[in-house]
């Protein structure tokens, strides 16, 4: 079955850019799914951050769009973040996660998380 | 943006009990909402999508129903692993957004 993984620094420093990768294995990124970002704070709820589609088509949250880049690398199955100018508040654990066609578009799996801290 | 608001925000059960938790949409979302149970230190996980639908592998005791703007996950007979966090979801329009969360707490 599909496995995620996230990987990327767990520092990031204030006005820096966040840069995470997520490893798909157990199928392919070009299958009929979107790719997904979530992020969680320390202690709060989760915030949807943005997908794409292997064809490169993306959606943001309005949010963080002026800051967020998702894309995607098909020759090693795997896509990645983006996230410019951060702040303390960008600090949270943040997911990637498969809207599976299987499961009617929902999020289903997520990887297990990496938790980025934004500091100086 | 739709904004879920889930209630309550602590839920203090005994094992065995049964669990009723409330997810209201600001406008109606249809049946295009998912529940998901978060474990502390873990990922969320889906449990029901489409209101109403036990995704693969999940216990019969966790049941969904609601359209429109109301919702409700059930949970018939608490185990010991029931015990986490759970958020409800919508994808009838971006922005995607999930409820606040309902934790599950031992009484």
């Amino acid at each position: 079955q599909v496995q995620l993984q996230e990987s990327g620094p767990g520092l990031v420093k204030p006005s820096g850019t966040l840069s995470l990768t997520c490893d798909v294995s157990g199928g392919s990124i070009s299958s009929t799914d979107w790719w997904s970002w979530v992020r969680q704070p320390p202690g709060k709820g989760l915030e949807w951050i943005g997908e794409i589609y292997h064809s490169g088509s993306t959606n943001y949250n309005p949010s963080l769009k002026s800051r967020v880049t998702v894309s995607v690398d098909k020759s090693k199955n795997q896509f990645s973040l983006k996230l410019s100018s951060v702040t303390a508040a960008d600090t949270a654990v943040y997911y990637c996660a498969r809207r599976s066609q299987l499961v009617a578009s929902w999020f289903d799996p997520w990887g297990q998380g990496t938790l980025v801290t934004v500091s100086s | 943006e739709i904004v879920l608001t889930q209630s309550p925000a602590t839920l203090s059960l005994s094992p065995g009990e049964r669990a009723t938790l409330s997810c209201r949409a600001s406008q109606s979302v249809s049946n295009y909402l998912a529940w998901y149970q978060q474990r502390p230190g873990q990922a969320p996980r889906l449990l029901i999508y489409d209101a109403s639908y036990r995704a693969p592998g999940i216990p019969a005791r966790f049941s969904g129903s609601g359209s429109g703007t109301d919702f409700t996950l059930t949970i018939s007979s608490l185990e010991p692993e029931d015990f986490a966090v759970y958020y409800c979801q919508h994808r009838i329009s971006w922005p995607l957004t999930f409820g606040g969360g309902t934790k599950v707490e031992i009484k």
